[in-house]
């Protein structure tokens, strides 16, 4: 089955506590982004990878990493985590061109 | 710069309805125009798309017609089903790097 997969679903940590969450799609796809959503403000774009070694900053960069070592995996790294940082998460793929995005299932993280 | 502006929600509605979720855009040029769904719990679903002019992207019993000229792509259902309920973001891509939502609709639809 064509999908993205993260890791964890679910993930309540402590302030300045280093964490990574995973992405994965196995549809050869070459761009990948990461996107938080919050109330009121819907979808924001953190960072975004047109292939491997290509990675570039969406609208809201800052306090997160990423990396794409392989075509299939985009790891979001938060290294110092802070309670603004509490929000739900998604990966996202896509082919080339304008044919839509295949979304993972999120991320909810807490930071307290 | 390039925006997306949903009308706010939520919207309330009896089964067999007819729905519309207004959606207008800003940007230059001729961008890719997108509808997504969120199901309670779950990750993002495209649900139809248009990338030109007078496209009208259709899936489920849901449409949407790009109208270039009221820089538009408002969602439309005939009758709506208890099953629809969820949260439909619209969504435009100038580019492959981004895709700009606005900050979605919750539509809830009663029995």
């Amino acid at each position: 089955e064509a999908q993205v997969t993260q890791n964890p679903r679910y993930l309540i940590t402590v302030t300045g506590k280093k964490l990574t969450v995973t992405c994965s799609q196995n549809m050869n796809h070459e761009y990948m982004s990461w996107y938080r959503q919050d109330p009121g403000l819907g979808l924001r774009q953190i960072y975004y990878s047109m292939n491997v070694e290509v990675t570039d900053k969406g609208d809201v960069p800052e306090g997160y990493k990423v990396s794409r070592k392989e075509k299939r995996n985009f790891p979001l790294i938060l290294e110092s985590p802070s309670p603004n940082q509490t929000s739900l998460y998604f990966c996202a793929s896509s082919t080339q061109g304008y044919g839509g995005y295949t979304f993972g299932s999120g991320t909810r993280l807490t930071v307290v | 710069g390039n925006s997306v502006t949903q009308m706010e929600g939520p919207v309330t509605l009896s089964e067999e309805a007819f729905l519309t979720i207004n959606c207008t855009y800003t940007a230059t040029g001729y961008p890719s125009l997108f509808w997504y769904v969120q199901y309670p719990g779950e990750g993002l679903q495209l649900l139809l798309k248009a990338t030109k002019a007078d496209d009208k992207g259709s899936n489920k019993g849901f449409e949407a017609t790009y109208r270039k000229e009221t820089t538009s792509f408002h969602l439309e259902k005939g009758s709506v089903q208890v099953s629809d309920s969820a949260v439909y973001f619209c969504a435009l891509s100038k580019n492959t790097d981004k895709l700009i939502f606005g900050t979605g609709t919750r539509l809830q639809v009663f029995p």
